[in-house]
C-alpha cells in the first residue's frame, strides 16, 4: 500500500529565511512524487514532481525537492521565503491514484 | 498548461435535496478524473475514480448511491450528491489526467454546504 507523511503539521518560518518541507513515503516500486500547494479555498496547485532521472527537481516559485530513495524522502526546499508562500503545501504519491499527506501549514511572519 | 474547471465554485442547499457538481477538463480530453473530498484543515481524501463511458469506481467507505458520478464524454465529470445532509458539507475537488500520463490536473474546488 502506498502512503505518505508529512511530520509537520505547521511551519512558522520569517521573510527571507529557507524553508524546508518533509515528507517521507511508502510506495511498492519506484515511486511517482509530487509536491502541491494550496491557498485557502483554492484547488491545488502543482510545485513540482519525481518521476526519474535527477533526484533534484526544480520546480515553480523557486521551489526544489531531492528524492532520496534510501530514505524514502522527497523533501521540499525553498532557500528565500516571500509572504505569498503562506499556504498549505501537500506532498503525494502513486502512478494512477495518489495518496496525500495530511500537509503542512506554512505561516509567513514579516 | 492543461485546466481543470469546476461549477459551482460554491453552493448551499437544504437537507434532503440534491445537489451536482461539474467538472471539465477545458483544454485536453480527461479519460480519467477523480473525485476527492476535503475537510477543514485536513487533507485530501480519494471518494471515486471516474472513467469515461464506464461506472466509477469507488473507495472504500464511500457510499455510491449517495455520491453518483458520470462521466459522461471525455471532457465532463459529474458528482452528484444525493438527499444531502448536514455532515455532506465538505470541499470537493476533482482532477483530471491526459491518457498515458501520471500528472493529474485539479479543479479549484466546490464547497458545498448543506443547512
Amino acid at each position: 500500500a502506498q502512503s505518505v507523511t508529512q511530520p509537520d503539521i505547521h511551519i512558522t518560518v520569517s521573510e527571507g529565511a529557507s524553508l524546508e518541507l518533509r515528507c517521507n513515503y511508502s510506495y511498492g516500486a519506484t515511486p511517482y512524487l509530487f509536491w502541491y500547494v494550496q491557498s485557502p479555498g483554492q484547488g491545488l496547485q502543482l510545485l513540482l514532481k519525481y518521476f526519474s532521472g535527477d533526484t533534484l527537481v526544480q520546480g515553480i516559485k523557486g521551489f526544489e525537492a531531492e528524492f532520496k530513495r534510501s530514505q524514502s524522502s522527497f523533501n521540499l526546499r525553498k532557500p528565500s521565503v516571500h509572504w505569498s508562500d503562506a499556504a498549505e503545501y501537500f506532498c503525494a504519491v502513486g502512478d494512477y491514484k495518489l495518496s496525500f499527506g495530511a500537509g503542512t501549514t506554512v505561516t509567513v511572519r514579516a | 498548461g492543461a485546466v481543470v474547471s469546476q461549477h459551482p465554485s460554491w453552493v448551499i442547499c437544504k437537507s434532503g435535496t440534491s445537489v451536482k457538481i461539474e467538472c471539465r477538463s477545458l483544454d485536453f480530453q480527461a479519460t480519467t478524473m477523480f473525485w476527492y473530498r476535503q475537510f477543514p484543515k485536513q487533507s485530501l481524501m480519494l471518494m471515486a475514480t471516474s472513467n469515461e463511458g464506464s461506472k466509477a469506481t469507488y473507495e472504500q467507505g464511500v457510499e455510491k448511491d449517495k455520491f453518483l458520478i458520470n462521466h459522461a464524454s471525455l471532457t465532463l465529470s459529474t458528482l452528484t450528491v444525493t438527499s444531502a445532509h448536514p455532515e455532506d458539507s465538505s470541499f470537493y475537488i476533482c482532477s483530471a489526467g491526459e491518457p498515458g500520463q501520471y500528472e493529474q490536473y485539479f479543479g479549484p474546488g466546490t464547497r458545498l454546504t448543506v443547512t
